[in-house]
């Protein structure tokens, strides 16, 4: 079975305080690792697709590496505008294009 | 906006009442999801449609119906829910891939349920 699992549950950080999230992964044959940002009220924002151990993506203050069991979500200099939920979802070969996800690291940060 | 467009933002309902979710989508695409959020919980997959043929039913209650009658709109029919089916209830769509990219799906704001 597919599993995803994310720590930690909760951080908070000052700003400017760089710290990396985490998430392990098992997987019967990876298709696609996700990471989304979802804010209270609102559906999960995409942020990155990663597909083989090696791969890195960057937008603005984010960063996400993949290896074959586990991702990081790396944030650098963060501001008060990056406090949200980070989730973290795997997709499969085969089946229905089904995302697994993870329970998600509520990330704070303080001014 | 992300294009998925989730009516209404906010459900009270009582145990005997049915009700209708609906989701509409903007973005050309060709298959739509049903997922449930609890707290303390990830998101949970409940339905997948593509090319407007279900092809996942993820052990589901039958008192959840999906409905999907095109490729751009997406129903949830409720009918004698139960308390612990309050959630937040997020439709997602996506272009079905054949190739080696993974398809992203796209979510919308989500309906907020409350089960009395």
């Amino acid at each position: 079975e597919d599993q995803v699992t994310q720590s930690p549950e909760a951080l908070r950080l000052q700003e400017g305080e760089s710290s990396s999230l985490n998430c392990s992964y098992t997987v019967s044959g990876l298709r696609g690792l996700f990471w989304y940002r979802q804010d209270p009220g609102k559906g999960p924002e995409f942020l990155f697709t990663l597909y083989s151990a090696g791969e890195e993506k960057e937008k603005e203050r984010l960063k996400a590496t993949l290896t074959k069991k586990e991702s990081f979500l790396h944030i650098t200099a963060p501001k008060p505008e990056d406090s949200a939920t980070y989730l973290c979802a795997v997709q499969a070969w085969g089946g229905a294009q089904k995302l697994v996800f993870g329970q998600g690291t509520r990330l704070t940060i303080n001014p | 906006e992300t294009g998925v467009t989730q009516t209404p933002r906010h459900l009270v309902m009582g145990m005997t009442n049915k009700k209708s979710l609906k989701c509409e989508q903007h973005l050309g695409h060709n298959a739509m999801y049903w997922y449930k959020q609890s707290a303390k919980k990830p998101l949970e997959l409940m339905f997948v449609y593509s090319l407007e043929e279900r092809v996942e039913n993820n052990s589901v209650p039958s008192r959840f119906s999906p409905e999907c009658p095109n490729s751009s709109h997406l129903f949830l029919h409720l009918h004698t829910l139960q308390p612990e089916d309050s959630a937040l209830y997020l439709c997602a769509s996506s272009r079905k891939q054949a190739n080696r990219d993974a398809n992203i799906q796209y979510f919308g704001a989500g309906t907020r349920l409350s089960v009395l």
